[in-house]
């Protein structure tokens, strides 16, 4: 069975670029979270997306958005990058969402670079 | 607002030992409680996942407690080896919504 797969594995952009990473879940799953890892910061949550629809957010600029699309698989775009954009972005995927959902299986992440 | 501590920040151990990893919540309206390891650079392994109305749970070597009322997770390894060398953490889930909210880790070197 084939884990959460997340494209590109590295990536580098200058300032002032946008950005597009992809999350392909576990077959079977529905619910995809992204989260941004810092050294300074820690893992946060970023938002959350169910049957194409968001359903969390966390405390972020509206530069950061997603999608979701009808195969569960997501996106997530980054627009007008600034430096501290520069974080390893983790998606994970949940069978379902809310109480119903269980354990959170995580992608090996995109090591995103703004220079 | 959910805060999670993880103690100590950093251990380093000789190989065969066995040790406790702790994480604390400040708000006891769980779900459930997950544990993970992290290699450098790499994603989230989940190791175990407890939920809010077990105590605790066992995966080989691992074996995590929780205690919700006091707030607090503990994850002990058994005659550790150098393969154990990681960052561990931890993460809560609330009763509404499905965000984790993560401990800072701890990161562990098992040195042969």
């Amino acid at each position: 069975k084939a884990g959460v797969t997340q494209t590109p594995r590295y990536l580098i952009k200058t300032r002032g670029q946008q950005v597009t990473l992809s999350c392909s879940p576990i077959s079977g799953h529905r619910s995809v979270s992204w989260y941004q890892q810092t050294p300074g910061q820690g893992l946060q949550f970023l938002f959350e997306y169910f049957s194409e629809t968001q359903r969390n957010k966390g405390n972020f600029p509206g530069r950061f958005s997603g999608r979701q699309f009808s195969n569960s698989r997501s996106e997530m775009n980054v627009s007008t990058l600034e430096l501290g954009d520069s974080a390893l972005y983790l998606c994970a995927s949940r069978v379902g969402q809310g109480l119903s959902d269980t354990e959170a299986f995580f992608g090996q992440g995109t090591r995103l670079t703004v220079v | 607002k959910q805060e999670v501590t993880q103690i100590p920040a950093a251990l380093s151990v000789p190989e065969g030992e066995n040790l406790v990893l702790n994480c604390s919540f400040t708000d006891s309206a769980i779900y459930n409680l997950q544990w993970f390891r992290q290699d450098p650079g790499k994603g989230l392994t989940s190791l175990l996942l407890i939920q809010s109305s077990q105590r605790e749970q066992t995966s080989g070597r691992l074996n995590a407690s929780l205690d919700k009322s006091s707030g607090r997770s503990t994850l002990y390894i058994a005659a550790s080896q150098p393969g154990d060398s990681a960052t561990y953490l931890c993460a809560v889930k609330k009763t509404s919504g499905s965000r984790l909210t993560f401990g800072e880790g701890t990161q562990l070197t098992v040195n042969p």
